[in-house]
């Protein structure tokens, strides 16, 4: 079984530009959260997305946003890049939605690395 | 605003067993607690998680302190592929997993 594919894996940006980045769950997940991490720093929650609604949402500028596609998988977009932007991006799947308040453990992809120039 | 309190790194030597600590003073009745580790230039990966009962797993066990504000890691036989950043996490205000900075852990060979 594939495990959570995000593409592409690294991005070069230029500020103000646009981005879009792609994550494909496991099959059979129907969940999928988007994280920001920073070097040096752990993972920023974003979004999370169940059947294609939004089911929580971090605390990101609108410049960021989401949606969840019928096969269930996912883009992030983000508007009007800064240089603060450059990250690694994660995605994570899930059979439902859930977090620290339920036992349901969640699959990472490897990210894809985005430089703002 | 962590909702957990990790020692920054830690190191041990390989073959031997690792106890990784983690506090979480504040933690509801109702969360569960996490554990993920990250290895270089990958995502994180699920390792074990809990909500009162000690856990074991093939990668790894659990124990919970009997008040739930503390619980420790335990990797039986550390190896080189073990050298991680393993986070514990619980849930925050909005129930979402908050992330600390996590336990570096170094393996020596």
């Amino acid at each position: 079984d594939a495990g959570v594919t995000q593409s592409p894996t690294h991005l070069i940006k230029t500020r103000g530009q646009h981005v879009t980045l792609r994550c494909s769950p496991i099959s059979g997940h129907k969940s999928v959260s988007w994280y920001q991490q920073v070097l040096g720093q752990g993972p920023q929650f974003i979004f999370q997305y169940y059947e294609k609604e939004e089911r929580g949402r971090g605390n990101f500028p609108d410049r960021f946003s989401a949606r969840q596609f019928p096969n269930y998988s996912s883009e992030l977009n983000v508007n009007a890049l800064l240089l603060g932007d450059s990250a690694l991006y994660l995605c994570a799947s899930s059979l439902e939605p859930g977090q620290g308040g339920t036992g349901y453990g969640y699959t990472f992809g490897s990210g894809t690395r985005l430089t703002v120039v | 605003d962590a909702k957990t309190t990790q020692p920054n790194s830690m190191e041990s030597n390989e073959e031997e067993p690792v106890h990784l600590p983690c506090n979480h003073s504040t933690i509801s009745g109702t969360d569960y607690i996490h554990w993920y580790r990250q290895l270089p230039s990958q995502g994180p990966e699920y390792v074990i998680h809990g909500l009162t009962s000690n856990v074991n797993n093939r990668m790894a066990s659990l124990a919970i302190a009997e008040d739930r504000k503390s619980s420790t890691l335990i990797l039986h036989r550390a190896t080189l592929r073990d050298a991680a950043v393993y986070y514990c996490l619980t849930a925050g205000n909005n129930r979402k997993l908050i992330w600390g900075l996590g336990t570096s852990l170094a393996v020596n060979p």
